[in-house]
């Protein structure tokens, strides 16, 4: 069974700190791994991909990948309240010629002013 | 943009009855996919879709089924309803290759 691991918080930061969030899986043939952003009441929103080792940015948000450890993570520079939300770390292999995301359980942000 | 429509965004059904939750998405995605939410227990998969008629049991298939019969359409049927179905069901879909899952708003069902 394929786990991803995220801690369910709440995460507290204040305004225009930065946040970081953090997520662990369980099976090494992951190639893919993807950030998701859902408000209360509301579907995930795909907010970063990410494929190969290192970093990727995109405006405030930087995904980080450690494949050998199995590690990724999210940082959201110069949070701001409208960035409290429940973040979802997803994961995903390829089988048989398509893929399937495994999802972590979420860690609730909260972004005080 | 893309765009994943879930027919209804709330729902109330009895005991036993037959449910339909239907999904449509535009942008010819191959794949398709159905999760329930539930607080506590994250996104469960339910079923998937990678072609027209194929379905694929994800990790929580027991009591639902699926259709595909067309490429932008993937249906989610509860058989026979039970009040432990009752959750948020979101549809997704996604290109080949998988690029990321995109959502639609999701159905809370409730099951009475």
């Amino acid at each position: 069974q394929k786990e991803v691991e995220q801690n369910s918080g709440p995460l507290s930061v204040p305004e225009g700190a930065i946040a970081s969030l953090n997520c662990t899986y369980s099976d090494r043939g992951s190639q893919s791994f993807f950030w998701y952003r859902q408000y209360s009441g509301k579907s995930p929103e795909l907010i970063m991909s990410i494929y190969s080792n290192g970093d990727k940015e995109d405006g405030r948000f930087t995904a980080q990948l450690n494949k050998a450890s199995q590690y990724v993570s999210l940082l959201i520079r110069d949070s701001q309240p409208s960035d409290s939300a429940t973040y979802l770390c997803a994961v995903s292999g390829l089988e048989a010629g398509y893929s399937t995301l495994t999802f972590g359980k979420g860690t609730m942000l909260l972004v005080s002013p | 943009d893309v765009k994943v429509t879930q027919s209804s965004r709330y729902l109330v059904k009895r005991t036993g009855e037959k449910v339909f939750l239907e999904c449509v998405q535009d942008m010819d995605h191959e794949n398709m996919f159905w999760y329930r939410q539930d607080p506590g227990l994250g996104l469960r998969l339910i079923y998937f879709s990678y072609d027209v008629k194929m379905k694929e049991k994800g990790d929580i298939p027991e009591g639902y089924s699926v259709s595909r019969e067309k490429k932008e359409r993937f249906s989610l049927i509860l058989e026979s309803a039970s009040t432990n179905q009752t959750s948020m069901y979101l549809c997704a879909s996604s290109s080949l290759g998988g690029r990321g899952l995109f959502f639609g708003s999701g159905t809370q069902l409730s099951v009475l």
